[in-house]
């Protein structure tokens, strides 16, 4: 069964905190996506990336950064932590002319 | 500006009975559109994809439509059983784009 793994269902993190929200993809997908969830919002997308070592801004990059150094992970990156970046963050994969994407069961980030 | 308007907002059924959910859009050029299933706290979960020459396709118990030249899709859900509870959600990709635009949910609750 193919799969989207985030490493983290709930995170609880200071303000300031460095957080690292980890996402691997076992289907050897070209592209790799961050959204963020929040209600009356819908998705927004943060980051995405086509390739390796590759990074593209979506809606919402403000607050954070992201890094792919393998084609199987991609890592977002709060470099300090505030609580308006409360929210359900979901990692998505896909390959480069699919119509599917595939979601991960998403990470409830909290932020105190 | 690309948007995906879904309606309504939210929806409270009997176990057994059916519905329809219904969604817009102004995507242009239009490439796919799918739709979702999210239960709360998980992440989304495709039923459907549909490209531009589909004007139906269904998954067990939902059957979705599309009519690409009034852009609008419908979800219709038969029999529906109290699993059915979720968040449903519309999704628009556009030709020659990673990035997908993201409806805000239909909220479904089914009651026995």
């Amino acid at each position: 069964d193919v799969k989207v793994t985030q490493s983290s269902r709930y995170l609880v993190k200071r303000t300031g905190e460095k957080v690292f929200l980890e996402c691997v993809q076992d289907m050897d997908h070209e592209n790799m996506f961050w959204y963020r969830q929040d209600p009356g919002l819908g998705l927004r997308l943060i980051y995405f990336s086509y390739d390796v070592k590759m990074k593209e801004k979506g809606d919402i990059p403000e607050g954070y950064s992201v890094s792919r150094e393998k084609k199987e992970r991609f890592s977002l990156i709060l470099e300090s932590a505030s609580t308006n970046q409360t929210s359900m963050y979901l990692c998505a994969s896909n390959n480069r002319g699919a119509h599917g994407y595939t979601f991960g069961s998403g990470t409830r980030l909290t932020v105190v | 500006k690309n948007q995906v308007e879904q309606s309504p907002q939210s929806l409270i059924i009997l176990e057994g009975k059916n519905c329809t959910l219904q969604c817009n859009y102004t995507v242009s050029p239009f490439s796919n559109l799918r739709w979702y299933k999210q239960d709360t706290g998980r992440g989304p979960v495709s039923l459907t994809i549909m490209t531009f020459s589909e004007n139906t396709k269904s998954n067990g118990r939902y059957t979705a439509t599309l009519d690409a030249d009034t852009k609008q899709s419908s979800l219709h859900i038969t029999a529906s059983q109290l699993s059915d509870s979720a968040s449903y959600i519309c999704v628009v990709k556009g030709a020659g784009s990673y990035q997908l635009t993201f409806g805000k949910g239909t909220k479904l609750s089914v009651i026995p």
